[in-house]
């Protein structure tokens, strides 16, 4: 099956700083992308929609100047945790359905990627 | 998106068929039924999905009652690697860009 592959799976940072995390499909293209955030022992919380060429939607509730994502080609999107706190400490997941298969097809996602804030 | 309802954690033996099951009663005629797992400390992954219609493949089953108000995965054997969250999520065709919103999902724990 078709392969999304996060990078970096771990990070550790100081408080203030940024991190970006980056999200691949290496086998398909991919025009949507999904930002999820998973705190210990919750649901996934979606954060984002990224698109290809365009701006990123948000959840409610979700910062968009914290939480920066550039969707800049068919096969790569990051998320940039902005001058990050430890509340920011989660995991998060991303996700990529391959173009052209509707909105209902199946959904592949990262390994997901651990950031740590101290 | 419709909501679903799970149990909130099942147990099963090794080697013995596990039935999970979802309640989806507000459910819709452009409803999607998918199914997701997620083993710890990975990102989600894809079980299998239908509309109306039982479904198999090489990982599970999925049974679509005829109101579709509801459905079961099942998993014909179950070993030590499918302990994982389970999730029953309803994708509308024609949805907004087809995002998956996740419940709390069933925890299913295997004993040897």
């Amino acid at each position: 099956g078709a392969v999304v592959s996060q990078h970096p799976s771990r990070v550790i940072c100081k408080s203030g700083t940024s991190v970006k995390i980056e999200c691949r499909s290496l086998d398909f293209q991919a025009t949507t992308m999904f930002w999820y955030r998973q705190f210990p022992k919750q649901s996934l919380m979606l954060m984002a929609t990224s698109n290809e060429g365009s701006k990123a939607t948000y959840e409610q509730g979700v910062e968009k100047d914290k939480f920066l994502i550039n969707h800049a080609s068919l096969t790569l999107s990051t998320l940039t945790v902005t001058s990050a706190h430890p509340e920011d400490s989660s995991f998060y997941i991303c996700s990529a359905r391959v173009a052209g298969t509707g909105n209902t097809g199946e959904l592949f996602f990262g390994e997901g990627s651990r950031l740590t804030v101290l | 998106d419709a909501k679903t309802t799970q149990p909130n954690s099942m147990e099963s033996n090794e080697e013995e068929p596990v039935h999970l099951p979802c309640n989806h009663s507000t459910i819709s005629g452009t409803d999607y039924i998918h199914w997701y797992r997620q083993l710890p400390s990975q990102g989600p992954e894809y079980v299998i999905h239908g509309l109306t219609s039982n479904v198999n493949n090489r990982m599970a089953s999925l049974a679509i009652a005829e109101d579709r108000k509801s459905s079961t995965l099942i998993l014909h054997r179950a070993t030590l690697r499918d302990a994982a969250v389970y999730y029953c999520i309803l994708v509308s065709y024609g949805g907004s860009q087809g995002n998956l919103i996740f419940g709390k999902g069933t925890k299913l724990s295997v004993k040897p």
